[in-house]
């Protein structure tokens, strides 16, 4: 069974621009999961999309949001690109509320 | 936020178990222990997880106290690619609440 899947894996985007990043969960997995990580603040929780509504949301100023589509993929967005939103973004898959999460390889930010 | 306590850093030599200590003294009676692992710049990997039963898996084993207060994951052989930030957490399956990664173990084996 393949793993979650992210793209893209590495992205510099400018201050003030937007970004999109999209994630695959594994197979069957009905929810997905957000993450940020940074060197200072470690792995925070963004949000967490279930059949295609946000179930759970981190404490994220609103410039971070995202979505899930039918076949459960997910996708991310972040406006008003600032300095501070250079990080790793994980997303994560899980069946349902219950059991692991499966973590996706990540997409690497940078904001110059 | 993350409700435990891990030593910050931890060495271990090749070959010998890998022993990783881990305080959950507010743990309530639903929550799990779950442990992951991140190798630099990588997405974490699940290792193994347990409610009160001491649980074993191809990867490690977890020996979680009768208070269920503390856990310690054992790697029984840690091998160079065991380097990683190894995070313990603890989570209500049942209610769905978000994995609160804390600080973790860095743990480094060495040759």
């Amino acid at each position: 069974k393949a793993g979650v899947t992210q793209t893209p894996r590495y992205l510099i985007k400018t201050r003030g621009q937007q970004v999109t990043l999209s994630c695959s969960p594994i197979s069957g997995h009905r929810s997905v999961s957000w993450y940020q990580q940074t060197p200072g603040q470690g792995l925070q929780f963004l949000f967490e999309y279930f059949s295609e509504t946000q179930r759970n949301k981190g404490n994220f100023p609103g410039r971070f949001s995202g979505r899930q589509f039918s076949n459960s993929r997910s996708e991310m967005n972040v406006s008003t690109l600032e300095l501070g939103d250079s990080a790793l973004y994980l997303c994560a898959s899980r069946w349902d509320r219950g059991g692991e999460q499966f973590f996706g390889p990540g997409t690497r930010l940078t904001v110059l | 936020d993350a409700k435990t306590t891990q030593p910050p850093s931890m060495d271990c030599a090749e070959g010998r178990a890998a022993n990783l200590p881990c305080n959950h003294s507010t743990i309530s009676g639903n929550e799990y222990v779950y442990w992951y692992r991140q190798i630099h710049s990588q997405g974490p990997q699940y290792i193994i997880h347990g409610l009160k039963n001491n649980e074993t898996n191809e990867m490690a084993s977890l020996i979680i106290t009768e208070d269920r207060k503390s856990s310690t994951l054992i790697l029984p052989h840690a091998t160079l690619r065991d380097t990683a930030v190894y995070y313990c957490i603890v989570r209500d399956a049942n209610t769905g609440n978000q994995f609160y990664f804390g600080t973790g173990t860095s743990l480094t084996v060495i040759p």
